[in-house]
């Protein structure tokens, strides 16, 4: 069955700091993807960043970027120049061989001090 | 601007009573999903469709049904066989099945049964 673990349940950063989220995960497929998704304290759930298994290069998108290594089956997130904005919770989600559906960890609360 | 609207953002009902809680999107998404979240924690799939008319059990279907008779709507019904129903209840969508396709969120419904 497909996992996703995420072993830090909160982190502190000092304002434009960079961090790095952990994400191990599970699976003996070898087609999926892996998510990550910011959750403020309102509630909803914003897409970051996509890494594919095939993918050879770390996906980039702005300020995120994935450090993807694939025969350790991880995909952390690192934040760069933290902005006090950046803090809250944040999934690693996986979906695989094309199911259809995504599994989440259970995530990481990250504070940014000023 | 297209995206998912949740409704109602809270809902408060007595122990025994159904309720309907209520998600439709405009991306023109063909999947969609619902999830649970309990404080602190990660999401866990209730229920997820890939077209109109079909849907399937997710992880902890139990207590809930669905209906998908249109493409732009995915309703939720808790029903009182659910034992423990109080929880944040996210609706999602994404383009495809596919791997690469990233959920993209409703703001979430807050049910609070006593």
């Amino acid at each position: 069955a497909q996992k996703i673990t995420q072993t830090q349940p909160g982190m502190f950063v000092q304002e434009k700091e960079a961090v790095t989220l952990d994400c191990t995960y599970d699976t003996s497929d070898q087609s999926y993807g892996l998510f990550w998704y910011k959750q403020p304290s309102s509630g909803e759930m914003i897409f970051l960043i996509y890494q594919g298994s095939y993918d050879e290069q770390n996906a980039t998108e702005g300020r995120y970027s994935l450090n993807f290594q694939k025969a350790r089956k991880s995909a952390n997130l690192v934040i760069s120049a933290s902005q006090l904005g950046d803090s809250a919770m944040y999934f690693c989600a996986m979906k695989w061989t094309n199911a259809g559906k995504s599994t989440f960890g259970d995530g990481t609360t990250l504070t940014v001090k000023p | 601007d297209g995206g998912i609207t949740q409704s109602p953002k809270y809902l408060f009902r007595k122990e025994g009573q159904n309720v309907t809680l209520s998600c439709e999107q405009n991306l023109n998404h063909d999947a969609m999903y619902w999830y649970r979240q309990d404080p602190g924690q990660g999401l866990r799939l209730i229920y997820y469709s890939q077209i109109v008319n079909d849907f399937q059990k997710g992880d902890i279907a139990e207590g809930y049904s669905v209906s998908r008779e249109k493409k732009e709507s995915f309703p939720l019904t808790v029903t009182s066989a659910q034992k423990n129903p109080t929880a944040f209840y996210l609706c999602a969508s994404s383009i495809s099945r596919a791997n690469n396709s990233p959920l993209h969120f409703g703001n979430g419904t807050r049910l609070t049964v006593t």
